[in-house]
């Protein structure tokens, strides 16, 4: 069955400084990865997705991320965080047959000024 | 703003009770997911229609049940309820590929007392 670890509970990061946040997955065919970050009080709002083609992928916010299929990995990256990008980031793989997305547990990004 | 609407915002009510969740999807999007997000149990997937009808199931108690009318709207109806089923629950909507991004909708808090 398909999953998403995402191993870092919390992080906390000095506004400036750059920020990686791992995700892990499993699942037997190509899968299609997401990053959603929820801000407190707010609904999930999709940073990037992965389907194919270059593995290193840019979203919104100056947020890129790199699918590596050796390390069963997506980790999301940021070269220079801001206060504003305090928030609780989600892994997410979509399973092409059920369209249901599998999230990780989430990580909550605390940003020291 | 993703386009995916959901009322009400909050909902507090009694154990034993009944409620019903509304979710307008993003014009155009035929498919319309539901997912609880709970302190113990994360984000997990409940059930996806698609232009009316029920595509895929997820951990849905026998309890909950949902539908998609005519007009694309969808409501989340969850009966005796209980003290665990206090959690957010969101709506998202995507268009007729199974792949399509979901766009989530701001959720539903319910408190059950």
């Amino acid at each position: 069955a398909q999953s998403v670890t995402q191993p870092d509970i919390h992080i906390t990061v000095s506004e400036g400084a750059s920020l990686e946040l791992r995700c892990n997955y499993s699942y037997g065919a190509t899968p299609y990865l997401f990053w959603y970050v929820q801000s407190p009080g707010q609904g999930l709002q999709l940073l990037l997705k992965y389907f194919s083609g270059d593995t290193l992928v840019q979203g919104i916010k100056g947020f890129e991320a790199e699918f590596k299929r050796s390390q069963s990995s997506f980790n999301l990256r940021k070269p220079s965080v801001h206060w504003s990008d305090a928030a609780e980031y989600f892994c997410a793989v979509l399973t092409g047959t059920a369209s249901k997305l599998t999230f990780g547990t989430g990580t909550r990004l605390q940003v020291t000024l | 703003d993703s386009g995916v609407t959901q009322t009400p915002k909050h909902l507090i009510t009694a154990t034993g009770q009944r409620v019903t969740l509304r979710c307008s999807p993003r014009s155009g999007d035929l498919s319309v997911y539901w997912y609880q997000q709970s302190l113990d149990q994360g984000l997990q997937f409940l059930i996806q229609y698609y232009n009316g009808e029920e595509r895929a199931k997820g951990n849905i108690l026998e309890r909950f049940s949902a539908q998609q009318f005519p007009d694309l709207h969808s409501e989340l109806n969850l009966s005796s309820l209980e003290l665990g089923d206090s959690a957010l629950y969101f709506c998202a909507s995507s268009g007729k590929d199974s792949t399509d991004t979901q766009y989530f909708g701001p959720g539903t808090r319910l408190t059950v007392l």
